[in-house]
């Protein structure tokens, strides 16, 4: 079955680390979407693409990039780690087909503790 | 840029009784609204959702209603169980987004058997 992968499932760090974690779909979508979850502030965006070397800002891309080299990766870099970017983070895209959608559907998410 | 804020914070029913979270929508161009449910350690999974040419939308024991005028779309569990304990999520996607959804901070239900 087609679906959405995220790796690791945890990761601890240090600060001023670079960190990358992994997204992968097999649902072939060309949207791909990275949020951060913590508690008070729901689902933020961080980054999204919407295609091979197509990369877009969120609300909260400060300390994040993303680079898009095929359809099936968006791996999401942090690029010095701080302790404000411990979290829990999420890929997501809409399933791809016949009938497309717009609801998204989320990897199981990487919690990052960053010390 | 849309914003969705989401009411209550924390919800608290007894079991069998119904629940209702509400949220308002800035950006009157939105056009597509989700619902997800996210249990503990788990990833958020869609339960419901509307567009914005329908009023209502039911599926069992949940149901969502849309009110373009006022901007506001509202989820509505009926009868629930301690199975519906869980962090709720709206959120909406506004025309010329790309999918992009903007999410309410979220409302956490207990229900109390």
């Amino acid at each position: 079955d087609a679906e959405i992968t995220q790796s690791p499932r945890h990761k601890i760090t240090e600060t001023g680390r670079q960190v990358t974690l992994a997204c992968h779909q097999t649902w072939n979508h060309n949207n791909m979407f990275w949020y951060r979850q913590d508690l008070g502030h729901g689902l933020r965006l961080i980054h999204y693409s919407y295609g091979v070397q197509d990369t877009n800002k969120g609300e909260v891309s400060d300390g994040y990039s993303v680079s898009r080299s095929n359809t099936e990766d968006l791996p999401l870099t942090l690029e010095s780690a701080a302790s404000s970017q411990t979290s829990v983070y999420f890929c997501a895209n809409p399933l791809a087909g016949p009938s497309p959608t717009d609801t998204q559907y989320f990897g199981p998410g990487t919690r990052l503790t960053v010390l | 840029g849309e914003n969705v804020e989401q009411h209550p914070s924390t919800l608290s029913v007894q079991e069998g009784d119904s629940a209702v979270i509400k949220c308002t929508y800035s950006d009157s161009a939105s056009n597509y609204f989700p619902w997800y449910k996210q249990e503990l350690g788990k990833r958020p999974q869609l339960i419901i959702d509307i567009r914005s040419n329908v009023g209502e939308k039911k599926d069992q024991r949940i149901a969502v209603t849309l009110n373009k005028t006022a901007k506001h779309f509202s989820l509505h569990i009926t009868e629930t169980q301690p199975e519906d304990s869980a962090v709720y999520f709206c959120a909406a996607i506004p025309v010329g987004y790309g999918n992009k959804l903007v999410f309410g901070a979220g409302t956490i239900l207990r229900v109390k058997s």
